[in-house]
This record gives C-alpha cells, structure tokens and sequence, in this order.
C-alpha cells in the first residue's frame, strides 16, 4: 500500500506563477526526494532533502521538510510550460504517493 | 550503457501466462529497485536488492511475483499465472549507495505489461 500522499492532486497555472505540491508520509525517513514524471516515461530524480535538512534549493526548485509533522513541499518559481509533468515524492525509496498532476498554461 | 535500460517496452499477454520482464541496471550501482505503477497512480514498491544481501521482498503482492537478480547486474521480475489486475507498467530502477534506500534512484523507461 502506498504511504505517501501528495496534494493538491491536480494544478494548472499559468507560465511564470509558481507552484507549489505538497506531501505527507507516514514512516519515519532517512530522506525524502522528489521525482518528475512526463506522461508514460521514466521517473527523473529531481531533488533529495535528508531528514536533518529542513530546506534544499537547486535552481528553481525549493524543497521543505517538516520531519514534525511528516510533511514536504516542493516548490517550483517562474514556472514554464516544459514543467507539465506529474510530481512524487518518495520517502527512503521505498513509499510513493500518488502525485500531483501539474499543468503550465503558456 | 548510459542508463537503465528495460525490456520488453510493452508486454500483451492472455490471462493465465507468465511473464518475464528484464532490467539492466547502470553498471556499478548495486541498489536495484522494482516498483508496479498502476494507471493514474503512484509507484508501488515491490522489492529491493542491495549488494549481495537477502532481497527485500516486503512489496511483493503475492506468491505469484518473483524476482531475481545476479550479482549486481541484470534483474528478472517473473510473474505467474498473470491477472488481469496485474496489468501495469512495471518501473526498476538502480542507485549507487552505500546506505539503505538513500540513493538518488536512475528509472528506465518502464514495461508496459497488458494482461487480457
């Protein structure tokens, strides 16, 4: 059974806003990291935030981690339309939620 | 090769069959992970090898899935008696780790597997 969980489970926003995803787990981690999905592909590693981290950036990107309240946020700033996907998080690769589909308007 | 690679891409079979499906992982990584993604859904774990240590099987959703892996090259996910519910694409992928499930994950393209 999966325990990750990502909200919101859609988004559509238009080029250049940011978005924002969230997720929640129920197991304690080692790491946490953020995955992005085209349509019928692979998954691509995008980011890995370690439990005794509570910010990473890497470009664009922003991950949060509250290790409290077993919860991340992945934000993406000056969105563009190439960022359509879905977005997982993966908590110690072993737990997946069910992603965020997000959509970029140009 | 450069990356994971997978075979077969797609995979039509008849109820009652068995499966086979193949992951080359990229050379030198010695964590391999199976995951079943169902449509519109996330990644299920299915099992984990790491070295030459007993594989994790916790993922494995029944007596009727198996996977092998020889040393730390190719892997095997072998499916029984296939159900129409086992209709997926069926995802591995590989890390270079020196801990458990700590590794940034490299996914091949996945095997898309049809059971009618």
């Amino acid at each position: 059974s999966q325990q990750g969980e990502e909200d919101p489970q859609a988004l559509s926003i238009q080029e250049g806003e940011n978005a924002t995803m969230n997720c929640s787990y129920k197991t304690s981690i080692n790491n946490l990291q953020w995955y992005r999905q085209n349509s019928g592909r692979g998954l691509v590693h995008l980011i890995l935030i370690r439990s005794n981290e509570r910010e990473k950036h890497s470009g664009r990107l922003r991950v949060t981690l509250d290790t409290s309240k077993k919860s991340s946020s992945l934000l993406i700033t000056a969105s563009r339309a190439a960022d359509t996907a879905s977005y997982f998080c993966g908590a110690n690769n072993l737990f997946f939620g069910t992603g965020t589909r997000l959509t970029v308007i140009p | 090769g450069a990356g994971v690679s997978q075979s077969p891409s797609n995979k039509v079979t008849e109820k009652g069959k068995d499966v086979e499906l193949r992951c080359d992982p990229i050379s030198g990584h010695t964590a391999l992970y199976w995951y079943r993604q169902r449509l519109g859904q996330g990644l299920e774990f299915l099992i984990y090898f790491q070295g030459n240590s007993a594989p994790d099987k916790s993922g494995l959703p029944s007596d009727r899935f198996s996977a092998e892996r020889t040393g730390e090259s190719v892997s095997t996910l072998t499916i029984q008696r296939t159900q129409q519910e086992d209709s997926a694409v069926y995802l591995c992928a590989s890390s270079l780790q020196v801990l458990a499930n700590t590794g940034e994950l490299f996914f091949g393209e996945g095997s898309r597997l049809t059971v009618l």
